[in-house]
């Protein structure tokens, strides 16, 4: 089944202690995203990268590193999360931007206490 | 730079009625444009989307959006709501001069009542 698949589904945290959520996606899409939900400002892009090795900051960048070493995978990593990253994460990758929008994942909702 | 607004963060119809989501967009060239739909505790799930052919889309579940340049709107429809229509829905967009960088609207729940 082609999917992206997200983990963990669920995380509880304290601020400081580096956290990384994984992301797979098995459709060979180039292009993959991170999200942030928050109640009130729909979905905001953290980072997205275009292909292997190829990062870009997107709107809500700071205190997220990502990492994109091989094409199926892009994970997010929080070095010191702090209780303002408290929020509902979700991966997306896409075949190709524009016309087929996003595939997304079942998302990680974060608890930074 | 692209940006989108829904009209109404909540919807409340009745079972049986008509479901209408406004969304209006604004982007410098032509855009593609998206309706998601997120259920409780799971990912967004694509129900139609516009690029560039017909005017008149239509989705999974009954849904249907229509684009209007003139008014840089694409709303979403559904002539008769279903209890399981129940959800959060999000008007997105994406265009060429943003590197199809995919900008969401607020978001609008609907509510379906008995």
């Amino acid at each position: 089944e082609a999917q992206v698949t997200q983990n963990p589904r669920y995380l509880i945290t304290v601020t400081g202690k580096k956290l990384t959520v994984t992301c797979s996606q098995n459709m060979n899409h180039e292009y993959m995203s991170w999200y942030r939900q928050d109640p009130g400002l729909g979905l905001r892009q953290i980072y997205y990268s275009m292909n292997v090795e190829v990062t870009d900051k997107g709107d809500v960048p700071e205190g997220y590193k990502v990492s994109r070493k091989e094409k199926r995978n892009f994970p997010l990593i929080l070095e010191s999360p702090s209780p303002n990253q408290t929020s509902l994460y979700f991966c997306a990758s896409s075949l190709s931007l524009g016309i087929h929008g996003y595939t997304f994942g079942s998302g990680t909702r974060l608890t930074v206490v | 730079a692209q940006s989108v607004t829904q009209l109404g963060s909540h919807v409340s119809v009745s079972e049986g009625a008509l479901v209408l989501l406004r969304c209006n967009y604004s982007s410098s060239v032509p855009p593609y444009l998206f309706w998601y739909v997120q259920y409780p505790n799971q990912g967004l799930q694509l129900l139609l989307k516009y690029t560039s052919a017909a005017t008149l889309v239509k989705g999974i579940n009954g849904f249907e959006a229509e684009f209007k340049k003139s008014e840089t709107s694409f709303h979403l429809t559904k002539p008769s709501a279903h209890m399981s229509d129940a959800a959060e829905y999000f008007c997105a967009v994406s265009d060429r001069a943003n590197d199809y960088k995919l900008s969401f609207g607020a978001g609008t729940t609907v509510t379906v009542r008995a």
